[in-house]
């Protein structure tokens, strides 16, 4: 079946850097992605999307790029802070199946003061 | 002004119990959902309701029942708990069930120990 998934299972890095969150998909018709952050103790929060007829979108301070051709996006985070310490979330939604999202196993980042 | 909210926030109990977690959206929105995540973190879908209509019910075992009296409440109740029940479950809402964007708002989760 299709699927969503993340590469590394934790990521550290120091404050000030930047930070790059990849993720895989399985789905070749997935056209539309988002990312979500989950701090510890709350529910996932809407961080960004992307739909499939774009290759790169921008936030504050978050960038997601899409690489449809080997199914990847990734999301960067500019200037790293302790606040952006989280579980990070990618997910596709599926309007096909009652527009059903399906996330992505969950990376944690972890900022270095 | 919580905009999702879920009670309780924490449940322990015994196996074999039945117990309801209860959500309620003020965001005016039409569409609920129901997710169970895993101690892994993994977050997986289990049922959404559109205005009160059973949407997606993603092959629960029949001892989870959800039930929407109106389109701002979705309530999960589960019967005869298991050990493999304990997780934390959370409630969210979005705005549209075809044609919007993926943003889901999620309540802060109600965390189920089954011992």
């Amino acid at each position: 079946g299709e699927s969503v998934g993340l590469h590394l299972p934790t990521l550290s890095v120091q404050e000030g850097d930047n930070s790059i969150i990849n993720c895989a998909y399985s789905n070749s018709a997935s056209d539309y992605f988002i990312w979500y952050k989950q701090e510890s103790g709350k529910g996932p929060q809407f961080i960004i999307d992307i739909r499939s007829n774009m290759d790169k979108r921008q936030g504050q301070r978050v960038t997601v790029l899409l690489n449809k051709t080997v199914k990847h996006l990734s999301l960067q985070i500019a200037a790293t802070q302790p606040g952006d310490s989280a579980v990070y979330f990618c997910a596709d939604l599926d309007w096909r199946a009652n527009s059903k999202l399906t996330f992505g196993k969950g990376i944690t980042l972890s900022v270095r003061p | 002004d919580t905009a999702v909210s879920q009670t309780p926030k924490y449940l322990v109990t015994q196996m074999g119990n039945d117990k309801s977690i209860k959500c309620e959206q003020n965001l005016g929105h039409d569409t609920m959902y129901w997710y169970k995540q895993d101690s892994k973190k993994f977050l997986k879908i289990m049922f959404s309701y559109n205005n009160k209509e059973l949407i997606i019910n993603e092959t629960v075992p029949n001892r989870f029942s959800p039930k929407s009296p109106d389109k701002a409440h979705l309530n999960l109740h589960i019967n005869s708990l298991e050990l493999g029940d304990s997780a934390v479950y959370f409630c969210a809402s979005s705005p549209m069930f075809t044609g919007g964007t993926g943003e889901l708002f999620f309540g802060e989760g109600s965390r189920l120990t089954v011992l």
